[in-house]
């Protein structure tokens, strides 16, 4: 196992259209994480699941969001009628429980 | 709301001289603790994770954890240019999600 795996590395879509991001946690993890950054900020937490289960959603996030981790494995991020304020790095990161947290490289989305 | 907090920064260190990064939480239940870096366009990276009151060290890199005070630090010896990059501290509270602070970005002087 590589480590946390995040497809596609980069997302070029037109306003208005729907996407879809893939995370594939670490085998053994049951906590999976999805975050958004924007330069000069930290990580802004969106939603995070322990095994298929989804514990919280942040407030913050539109109901064009949604997330999917239909057997506490993969899990999925699809952002539908996008907009140009949804451009942001998407982070996804797995952990055991409240242990170490570690992170795939990342999608960068950009909206035009 | 249950929160991190990070002096942004910057901050330049001359190389070869400690580097101390500070982090204050708001959750006297939080157990996990952790620092990550991230250079620019990169995902964050863990450098050091804390559970317990006191110190820990690896290699030239040390975090403190004081839950009474609740704070935690990282301290980086002999700073190198490549320590260059954005420090993030990040907190479980209770056994909640993990919630990052803003970070701080640290340069290095040559």
């Amino acid at each position: 196992d590589t480590g946390v795996s995040q497809d596609p590395r980069h997302k070029i879509t037109k306003r208005g259209q729907n996407v879809t991001f893939r995370c594939d946690p670490i085998s053994e993890h049951n906590r999976l994480y999805w975050y958004r950054q924007t330069l000069g900020q930290g990580p802004e937490f969106l939603t995070y699941f322990q095994n298929e289960a989804q514990l919280e959603k942040s407030r913050l996030l539109s109901d064009r969001f949604s997330a999917e981790r239909p057997k506490g494995s993969f899990s999925t991020l699809e952002i539908q009628r996008t907009e140009q304020g949804d451009s942001a790095m998407y982070l996804c990161a797995s952990s055991l429980g409240d242990r170490e947290a570690f992170f795939g490289q990342g999608t960068r989305l950009t909206v035009v | 709301q249950k929160e991190v907090e990070q002096n942004s920064g910057p901050l330049s260190v001359p190389e070869g001289a400690i580097a101390s990064l500070n982090c204050t939480y708001s959750d006297r239940g939080s157990q996990s603790f952790f620092w990550y870096r991230q250079y620019s366009g990169k995902s964050p990276e863990l450098i050091m994770s804390i559970y317990s009151n006191g110190d820990k060290e690896d290699g030239r890199f040390t975090a403190q954890l004081n839950k009474a005070s609740q704070y935690v630090s990282l301290l980086i010896r002999d700073s190198q240019p490549s320590d260059s990059a954005t420090y993030l501290c990040a907190v479980v509270f209770g056994n909640e999600k993990l919630t990052f602070g803003t970070g701080t970005r640290l340069t290095i002087i040559p």
